[in-house]
Parts: C-alpha cells; sequence; structure tokens
C-alpha cells in the first residue's frame, strides 16, 4: 500500500513564526503535491514537485514556498505564518500518468495548522 | 463554469438503499476520473478511478462514465451507516505543456446514510 506520511497532526505556531511541514512518501511516486483546505473552499493547490528541485506553483501560492531535496520528501515552508493560513494542510503522492498508469493522488493524514 | 461540479447536497438516504452521486467536468480532454471520500476530520481516501466510458465495479462501488456528455457518477449499494462521508471527484487537468499530473477536485457531496 501507498504510505504518506506528514510531520504533524496538530501544529500551533504565533504570527510571523517559521512553519515547516513535512511529507514523506515510500512509493517512489514522482509528483507530490500540497493543498489546503477550507470550509467552502475545497481543496485549493499550493505547489507541486514532478522531479527532485523542481517545484511548480498551484492556484494559491502566495505565503508558501516549498522544498524538494530528496525524491521521497517534499517540505512547505510558511515564511512569516499569518493567521489566514490557519487550516488543514493536505500532502499527497502520485505516480507521473502514462500508458497503464492513471496517476491516482494519494493523500497524507493532514496537519492541522493554527496560527495564533 | 467551474472546471469540476458536484451537487453539494446534503444527499440522504435509507440503509440499504442506492447512493447516487454525480459529477460533470468542463474540459473535454480530460482522460482520467476519480472518487475520493473523505470522512469529518480525515483525509481524502481513493475509492474509484475510471477511464474508459461506461461502468467499472469494485464491491458495493460502481463509477460510471460517459465522455460524450462530461459525466462521471458514483453509485453505492446497498448503503452503510458508514458509508456517510464527503465524497470527492477529482479529474485530471492537462496543462499547457501536456502533462497530466494535476487534479481538479470538486467541492464534495455530503452523503449521509440513515440507519
Amino acid at each position: 500500500d501507498v504510505k504518506v506520511t506528514q510531520s504533524s497532526r496538530y501544529l500551533v505556531k504565533r504570527t510571523g513564526e517559521k512553519v515547516f511541514l513535512e511529507c514523506v512518501q515510500d512509493m517512489d511516486h514522482e509528483n507530490m503535491f500540497w493543498y489546503r483546505q477550507d470550509p467552502g473552499l475545497g481543496l485549493r493547490l499550493i505547489y507541486f514537485s514532478y522531479d527532485v528541485k523542481m517545484k511548480e506553483k498551484g492556484d494559491i501560492p502566495e505565503g508558501y514556498s516549498v522544498s524538494r531535496e530528496k525524491k521521497e520528501r517534499f517540505s512547505l515552508i510558511l515564511e512569516s505564518a499569518s493567521t489566514n493560513q490557519t487550516s488543514m494542510y493536505l500532502c499527497a503522492s502520485s505516480n507521473e500518468p502514462g500508458v497503464g498508469r492513471l496517476g491516482e493522488q494519494f493523500f497524507g493524514p493532514g496537519t492541522r495548522l493554527t496560527v495564533l | 463554469q467551474k472546471e469540476v461540479e458536484q451537487n453539494s447536497g446534503p444527499l440522504s438516504v435509507p440503509e440499504g438503499a442506492i447512493a447516487s452521486l454525480n459529477c460533470t467536468y468542463s474540459d473535454r480532454v480530460s482522460q482520467s476520473f476519480f472518487w475520493y471520500r473523505q470522512y469529518s476530520g480525515k483525509s481524502p481516501e481513493l475509492i474509484m478511478s475510471i477511464y474508459s466510458n461506461g461502468d467499472k465495479e469494485d464491491g458495493r462501488f460502481t463509477a460510471q462514465l460517459n465522455k460524450a456528455s462530461q459525466y462521471v457518477s458514483l453509485l453505492i449499494r446497498d448503503s452503510q451507516p458508514s458509508d456517510s462521508a464527503t465524497y470527492l471527484c477529482a479529474v485530471n487537468k492537462i496543462s499547457g505543456s501536456g502533462s497530466a499530473r494535476q487534479l481538479t477536485f470538486g467541492s464534495g457531496t455530503q452523503l449521509t446514510v440513515l440507519p
């Protein structure tokens, strides 16, 4: 089974702090994604990565950065946390779509971040 | 028009009934379609994938795809209270480079199965 793990289930930080969220997958997937999920707004893509050191902006990258130094690990960084970044953060990974591969995304358990 | 549209619900069905969840998408070039189940406070869990027109069955779940009508549905037979969750439809998004890595998610349909 695909396993995606996230470093914390719950996190409380103060405004202005630098926050690191870590995600690790064990299926040798090429692609990794960071989403946030808020009531009424659904899943929104922040950033994704299709290879080590490669990244692309999603729909809402402002206030976030990412790092992918190893294939299995993808980090989301909040440079200076703000209260409007209080949310559920979800990491996902997938194979690269191709012949016989649909590119299904598998999600980690999520990190519920509260910024005070 | 939203890229992926689902009836937000909530949808309530009695235990043992068939629950029918619907999804329409706007991008005709989309090739792969997915259904995720999300329990309250948990992360989405993949339950079905489909890419060919027609039906695909897996246990009590059947996914139906009609590319001409740009419509994908999920049927849950013999619904159980444990099926009560939000169901997310997702469609692969073709980028300008031709990559299909990204998924576009619908806003979800909340299903309640009444005992």
